[in-house]
């Protein structure tokens, strides 16, 4: 299951580098994944989302690729900026309604 | 067009008070669902809510919290005898199928 009640993984980069936000899935009948983001004192805000019929979905600026070979995806931020400082997570909406802890994104000046 | 809205936005009450915390879906949305959120943890499933089926209330943690959905729309958390440990980040969030939920900007609840 999720591990909820552990402190917030972080990941901390330079402004105009690329973030690489990673999440690992446990049910090999998961065909549905969404990305969250969100910025603090809001709700998350649905960024992109990717079936299993799929290895890669690009969107503006953002990718996530799914390798359900080892039940992992990850969310790609290409030359990240200030504004997407804020707490990212995975979800996998039919399966269950658990979301992890997800990942504190901080940009760097 | 309009997103999910949630009221109040805070909320302070005192230990063993009931709270109510509404939600207002946005239009059309079928599925309703609850959320806690404590402060730097992830999103604990409380409640959903599908059209006219008995909701799922699987994660609701104690016969304290309870939750209605009338006319299909707008949706009424009550806990009741509320303590410290309720204080949290409730949020909502509706979806027009079982995939996308949109979430609303949450009720923060504190409980002295």
């Amino acid at each position: 299951g999720e591990s909820v009640g552990l402190h917030l993984p972080t990941l901390s980069v330079q402004e105009g580098d690329n973030s690489i936000i990673n999440c690992a899935y446990s049910n090999s009948a998961s065909d549905y994944f969404i990305w969250y983001k969100q910025e603090s004192g809001k709700g998350p805000q649905f960024i992109i989302d990717i079936r299993s019929n799929m290895d890669k979905r690009q969107g503006q600026r953002v990718t996530v690729l799914l390798n359900k070979t080892v039940k992992h995806l990850s969310l790609q931020i290409a030359a990240t900026q200030p504004g997407d400082s804020a707490v990212y997570f995975c979800a996998e909406p039919r399966q269950n309604f658990v979301f992890g802890p997800g990942t504190r994104l901080s940009v760097l000046p | 067009g309009a997103g999910v809205s949630q009221s109040p936005s805070n909320k302070v009450t005192e230990k063993g008070k009931d709270v109510e915390l509404r939600c207002d879906p946005i239009s059309g949305h079928t599925a309703l669902y609850w959320y806690r959120q404590s402060l730097g943890q992830g999103l604990e499933f409380l409640i959903y809510f599908q059209g006219n089926s008995a909701p799922d209330k699987s994660g609701l943690p104690s016969d304290r919290f309870s939750a209605e959905r009338t006319g299909g729309s707008v949706s009424t958390l009550t806990i009741q005898r509320t303590q410290q440990e309720d204080s949290a980040v409730y949020l909502c969030a509706s979806s027009r199928d079982v995939e996308t939920q949109y979430f609303g900007p949450g009720t923060r609840l504190l409980v002295l």
